[in-house]
């Protein structure tokens, strides 16, 4: 099972981009990262998914180099309200025979943003 | 409306007081799963269902029971709860579709074990 780093916390500004990176170094080929969003209190919320490259969708981008070790979660022009805990999460498919139903999720990146 | 419904909401009990947190999912999903959260430690997954009656121990699946009878259902059962297992408490079920496993979370049920 692949094991992800994050950075404990990071603060950003209203308006700035904030790019969270995530370390996984042993990442298997069927596996895919995911990102999750989590309020205090709430449970985590799906943001983004993807497998290689970059993936973009209304709300953050994925940028996924070749070797696949690493990932990097984009979030344009912050506001207050993004202020939460985001997650990487990486795990095979299981539309693709996968089998992994022990999903490991690191400490995540306590994200504050000021006005 | 698609959803991931735990109950209840808040609950308060004794030392070796059995009880059950209900899971239930709406979204015909296979897979369900129960994870802690504690400060400072993140979300540790408990127990897991791969499918109707198969299910396989987390992280931290000590003093915890689970069972999964139906598809829709995946209750956490604690027979006699024990202050440690304070906690706030999530389930989550996944869906099989294309790409890597995406999880939908109840809104969760803090426990408080006295």
């Amino acid at each position: 099972l692949a094991k992800t780093t994050q950075p404990i916390s990071m603060d950003s500004y209203e308006g700035q981009e904030v790019n969270i990176t995530c370390s996984h170094n042993n990442i298997a080929t069927n596996d895919y990262i995911t990102w999750y969003q989590q309020f205090p209190s709430q449970g985590p919320r799906f943001i983004i998914q993807g497998y290689k490259t970059k993936v973009t969708n209304e709300v953050a981008s994925l940028f996924i180099p070749a070797d696949r070790k690493s990932s990097t979660l984009s979030l344009p022009r912050v506001s207050l309200s993004d202020t939460a805990v985001y997650y990487c999460l990486v795990g095979d498919s299981p539309r693709y025979g996968g089998s992994q139903g022990n999903l490991i999720f690191g400490k995540g990146t306590k994200l504050s943003v000021k006005p | 409306e698609a959803q991931v419904t735990q109950n209840p909401r808040y609950l308060i009990t004794v030392t070796g007081k059995k009880l059950t947190v209900t899971c239930s999912q709406n979204m015909n999903h296979e897979y369900m799963s129960w994870y802690r959260q504690d400060p400072g430690l993140g979300l540790r997954q408990i127990y897991y269902s791969m499918n109707v009656e198969v299910t396989d121990k987390g992280d931290v699946p000590e003093g915890y029971k689970v069972s999964r009878k139906e598809k829709r259902n995946f209750p956490l059962i604690l027979e006699s709860p024990s202050p440690n297992q304070t906690s706030l408490y999530f389930c989550a079920s996944s869906s099989s579709g294309r790409g890597g496993r995406k999880l939908f979370f109840g809104s969760g049920t803090q426990l408080s074990v006295l």
